[in-house]
């Protein structure tokens, strides 16, 4: 069983449509982060998220935490073929020292 | 500035065989981590050092593997003797503060036991 359920693991889309992804779990975290990863390259960091609510915007990109801290979204707006790549979320639980956790990834192709 | 690097690309031993892959911090960067994915699943912590010493190594799969981070700059992991489970695609990152700082990933060495 995974921590962290992202959803959904692949998506394909024409250019200029809009589209979210989703990454949620039944526990709750400090902190959350989004990455993007393409073929032969580690993941990059996109955004970290840490306070219940907060929503932060990146370009088109736009990235919610839940107000219980326990899932989050990443919406892109007007999808370009650059976008294409694979999305992973990474979290870390509350209390001390807690390694992160990757989620599996939401593999995305944007069709031109 | 340079980002992590790691080495090799790519390795493909036969079970039993022994490999040592070697990470490359970006410069300054006390905190250096392993990670693993395995085809079909997730990235997997595997631990964290900050300098030469291990803050968190409960991430490691069992004791075929060996990772060491000598004078706390660039570190290996050696995995022997290799089991055809151990595949996968191994990451580095390293970052300047402890967790949750930004982690900065290496592309990640592709390693394939037959």
């Amino acid at each position: 069983t995974q921590l962290l359920e992202q959803s959904p693991q692949f998506l394909s889309i024409q250019e200029g449509e809009n589209l979210t992804v989703y990454c949620n779990s039944s526990s709750v975290f400090s902190s959350l982060q989004w990455y993007r990863q393409e073929p032969g390259e580690g993941p990059v960091l996109l955004v970290t998220v840490v306070t219940g609510g907060e929503v932060k915007k990146l370009k088109r990109l736009t990235f919610q935490f839940g107000d219980a801290r326990k899932d989050s979204s990443l919406h892109i707006t007007a999808a370009q073929t650059g976008d294409t790549g694979l999305y992973l979320c990474a979290a870390r639980k509350s209390g001390g020292y807690q390694k992160v956790t990757f989620g599996i990834g939401t593999k995305l192709q944007v069709i031109p | 500035e340079a980002g992590v690097t790691q080495f090799p690309s790519h390795s493909v031993i036969e079970k039993g065989q022994t490999v040592t892959l070697r990470c490359d911090p970006i410069s300054g960067h006390d905190n250096l981590y392993w990670y693993r994915r395995v085809m079909g699943k997730e990235i997997k912590f595997l631990l964290h050092f900050v300098k030469e010493s291990k803050q968190d190594e409960s991430g490691m799969p069992n004791n075929r593997f060996l990772a060491e981070r000598t004078g706390g700059t660039y570190s290996t992991l050696k995995v022997q003797p290799a089991e055809l489970e151990d595949s996968g695609v191994y990451f580095c990152a390293s970052s300047v503060k402890g967790p949750p700082g930004e982690q900065y990933f290496g592309p990640g060495t592709r390693l394939t036991v037959t």
